[in-house]
Formats: structure tokens, C-alpha cells, sequence
């Protein structure tokens, strides 16, 4: 049973940049695909992109000039790298794994448990 | 960007009653619908995906319809359990979600 847990400073300052990283057990990461989205009572729910474990990736359009999603194999671990944050970036943070069906993305499941990242001086 | 607009905003039912959410589209997204739940203090849980197929674990209380912008979430026979925020989620234009029905139990 594949199971998501994020981790990454829970307090960044403003115009810095943010970093989280979810460590996958129970399954290898390399055939997947894996997104990272966030929560706020501002914009709700918010698909921030993917990494596939061909180290490809996509990204939300208005958040492309500053998101980067990484992963590491050995480590069996995808990151989450923000930049030039604001306060409105503050959320909480949910790394998943795309639920596929015959090759496409259906949805996302399992979800981690989230990581709150409050953006502030 | 697709606007999902879900209503009520709140639904306030008893144990064994149905419950009957909406999820509206800006725009035409087919069969790219998707609904989850979510309990607070835990992340989203994946309930049905292409409109009417239960995800993996189900319940067969738990069912879909709907098409092209208009989708329906329905809840047979609800149990304590039950008692969360439901969100729908469409894939046809990257991935936007709904704000979220809370169902509450009397």
C-alpha cells in the first residue's frame, strides 16, 4: 500500500523560496506520475503540476515561471520547489500520486497527510 | 481557467436519508469529472473518477452522474461516517476544483 508523506520548513519568508519533499514508501516512484497540490480558504484546492518518473514534468500556467518538480530515484522522493513566495502562497501543501486508468490521469490518490507552509516575515 | 461552482454550499441530512450534490462547469469538460472527500484534519480521499466510476474501495453507496457541465454526487443511505466537505475536480483543461459542498448530519 503506497503511502505519501511531505516534509520542508513550515515558516518561509517572503521573496524566498519554498522547498518541500515527499518520501513514497510501499512502492518505487520511477513508473508513476506524481503531482503536487495545495489548499488555502482563499483559492481552495490548487493542482500545482507533475513529475513523471521519467523526470518529466508539467506545471499550472500561472505558476510555471516559478515552480520546479524534481525527483529522486534513489531516494524514492519528488520535490517542490517555489519561488519569490507571498503571503498568498501561504496553504497547505499535498504531494499524490495520479490516479491512472488505462494510461491517463483520472484523479489523484493517495494523497499525503499535508504540510501547512505559512509564508511570512 | 474552468470554474466549477458547487452547491448548497451545505447540506444538513440525516443517517439514512440521500444526499444529492451538484458541481456546475463554466464549459464543456465531457466525462472529465472527478469527486473526493474529505474529513477534517485529512487530505482529500479520491471517490469517483470519468463522472460515474468508483475508485478503488468504493462504497456501491456512493455514485456519479452526469454530463458535459452539469454533474451529480449522490450519497445513498448515509452514515455518520459520511459527515465531510465533497469537492469535484475536472481534468479536461489542466486540473480545477470545486470549493466544496459540506455535508453535516442532523
Amino acid at each position: 500500500q503506497v503511502q505519501l508523506q511531505e516534509s520542508g520548513p513550515g515558516l518561509v519568508k517572503p521573496s524566498e523560496t519554498l522547498s518541500l519533499t515527499c518520501t513514497v514508501s510501499g512502492e518505487s516512484i520511477s513508473p508513476h506520475y506524481w503531482s503536487w497540490l495545495r489548499q488555502s480558504p482563499g483559492k481552495g484546492l490548487e493542482w500545482i503540476g507533475y513529475v513523471y518518473g521519467s523526470g518529466s514534468t508539467d506545471y499550472k500556467s500561472s505558476l510555471k515561471s516559478r515552480v520546479t518538480i524534481s525527483l529522486d530515484t534513489s531516494k524514492n522522493q519528488f520535490s517542490l520547489k517555489l519561488t519569490s513566495v507571498t503571503a498568498a502562497d501561504t496553504a497547505i501543501y499535498y504531494c499524490a500520486k495520479d490516479y491512472m486508468v488505462r494510461g491517463l490521469n483520472r484523479g489523484f490518490d493517495p494523497w499525503g497527510q499535508g504540510t501547512l507552509v505559512t509564508v511570512s516575515s | 481557467e474552468i470554474v466549477l461552482t458547487q452547491s448548497p454550499a451545505t447540506l444538513s441530512l440525516s443517517p439514512g436519508e440521500t444526499a444529492t450534490l451538484s458541481c456546475r462547469a463554466s464549459q464543456y469538460i465531457g466525462n472529465y469529472l472527478a469527486w473526493y472527500q474529505q474529513k477534517p484534519g485529512q487530505a482529500p480521499r479520491l471517490l469517483i473518477y470519468d463522472v460515474s466510476n468508483r475508485a478503488t474501495g468504493i462504497p456501491a453507496r456512493f455514485s456519479g452522474s452526469g454530463s458535459e457541465t452539469d454533474f451529480t454526487l449522490t450519497i445513498s443511505s448515509l452514515e455518520p461516517e459520511d459527515s465531510a466537505v465533497y469537492f469535484c475536480q475536472q481534468r479536461s483543461d489542466w486540473r480545477t476544483f470545486g470549493q466544496g459542498t459540506k455535508v453535516e448530519m442532523k
